[in-house]
């Protein structure tokens, strides 16, 4: 069974600096896909960005991009020029490209940012 | 707009009780999710439906229910066999399958349950 983990409970960051929240997963499969969503006080799962372990290149979305590294099975996500509302929890996510499409989540990782 | 939405927000239920979560999407998806929400957890999946009038059990299906009978609706009943309900639920749907691409689930807001 595919496993994510991500170690930092918490991180904060000055406002306009940028920010890297790490994840790891573990897999036997070849071709998968990876999601960071975010969660805000409002509770609802916001889709941040996604990436396809075929692909060599890094997705990125505005401010927020990714450093994949599938040999290493690492997924960290990088955000630039912070902004007081991205403070919330940060969920990396792992699908399989088989069977049910089933998302395995991470424990998450609650990002505050300072004035 | 589309979008998915789940009622109530809030909902409180007696020990014992069964009690019904409304999720509808009119996103024209085919699958829908549910999950649930602890603290200090990620989410964990309920159960799936890729398709009407057909669901799978996903990690934690004991003492929940769920029918699919139009494509729009995926209710979720918990019921008094669910040990510990007190949590937040979560509906997702996601685009059909199909070759294996990575389809994205959408989530809807939620709806917090406790059980008093």
């Amino acid at each position: 069974a595919q496993t994510v983990t991500q170690s930092q409970p918490e991180m904060s960051v000055q406002e306009a600096e940028t920010v890297t929240l790490s994840c790891t997963y573990d897999t036997s499969e070849s071709d998968y896909y990876l999601f960071w969503y975010k969660q805000p006080p409002s509770r609802q799962m916001i889709l941040v960005i996604r990436q396809e372990a075929y692909k060599q290149q890094n997705a990125t979305e505005n401010r927020f991009s990714v450093n994949f590294q599938k040999a290493a099975k690492s997924f960290s996500l990088k955000i630039s020029d912070s902004q007081l509302g991205d403070a919330a929890m940060y969920f990396c996510a792992y699908r399989s490209s088989f069977g049910n499409e089933k998302l395995t989540f991470g424990t998450g990782t609650r990002l505050t940012i300072i004035p | 707009d589309g979008g998915i939405t789940q009622s109530p927000k809030y909902l409180f239920r007696k020990e014992g009780q069964n009690v019904t979560l409304s999720c509808e999407q009119n996103l024209n998806h085919d699958a829908m999710y549910w999950y649930r929400q602890d603290p200090g957890q990620g989410l964990r999946l309920i159960y799936y439906s890729q398709i009407v009038n057909d669901f799978q059990k996903g990690d934690i299906a004991e003492g929940y229910s769920v029918s699919r009978e139009k494509k729009e609706s995926f209710p979720l009943t918990v019921t008094s066999a669910q040990k510990n309900p007190t949590a937040f639920y979560l509906c997702a749907s996601s685009i059909p399958l199909g070759g294996g691409r990575g389809d994205t689930q959408y989530f809807g807001p939620g709806t917090r349950l406790t059980v008093l």
